[in-house]
């Protein structure tokens, strides 16, 4: 079964707009990672965050943790046209393999 | 550095025909995954590995088999396919990062169609 369930399931901004994407999860975890995927090729890992953080920054990208709540968020500043992908949340489950969750399809229009 | 190297890309069998999927690391990475990814949904584990000669079942593991001779190569082979097999497959490796913590390298993956 998939662990982190994204919402919402599609997503579709302007340019220059922020795209927020939740993940939840159900079991403990070490920590917690997204995921980008273009359109027919292969994942690009984009921020880890450890299950001691509460929130990560890597250039446009801003990621917040809330184990109490089994919830991850994934904030995307000043959209761009090549934002447009799918973005996955995954969990570290047991022995360095991940569960993924099925994805938020973010379309941003120029 | 080519990180992992997936082969063939794109690959087209009949149903029952067996064919193995190629997957090498060039990071000396200890472990690595098989992942499956169908229309709309994530990925989905298969068979992971630990290291070398050490292979475990993921959560859709029915109709494949690994094996893990060597820290570099981690084949996934079907064995008679069928057209439930069709997806785009992922191989990842991965290294700790220390506290349970892992850092992970997806290959580009393969596009598998049973006919």
């Amino acid at each position: 079964s998939q662990q982190g369930e994204e919402d919402p399931q599609a997503l579709s901004i302007q340019e220059g707009e922020n795209a927020t994407m939740n993940c939840s999860y159900k079991t403990s975890i070490n920590n917690l990672q997204w995921y980008r995927q273009n359109s027919g090729r292969g994942l690009v890992h984009l921020i880890l965050i450890r299950s001691n953080e509460r929130e990560k920054h890597s250039g446009r990208l801003r990621v917040t943790l809330d184990t109490s709540k089994k919830s991850s968020s994934l904030l995307i500043t000043a959209s761009r046209a090549a934002d447009t992908a799918s973005y996955f949340c995954a969990t570290v489950r047991g022995y360095s393999t991940l569960t993924f969750g099925k994805g938020t399809m973010l379309l941003v229009s120029p | 550095n080519a990180g992992v190297t997936q082969t063939p890309k794109f690959q087209v069998l009949k149903t029952g025909q067996s064919m193995t999927l190629q997957c090498a690391q060039d990071m000396n990475h200890e472990y690595m995954s098989w992942y499956r990814q169908d229309p709309g949904m994530g990925l989905r584990l298969i068979h992971y590995s630990v290291g070398a000669g050490i292979t475990d079942q993921g959560e859709v593991p029915n109709g494949y088999n690994v094996s893990r001779s060597t820290t570099e190569d981690f084949p996934l082979r079907l064995l008679s396919a069928a057209p439930s097999q069709t997806s785009v497959y992922f191989c990842a490796s991965s290294y700790s990062l220390g506290q349970g913590n892992y850092g992970y390298t997806f290959g580009s993956g393969t596009r598998l169609t049973v006919v």
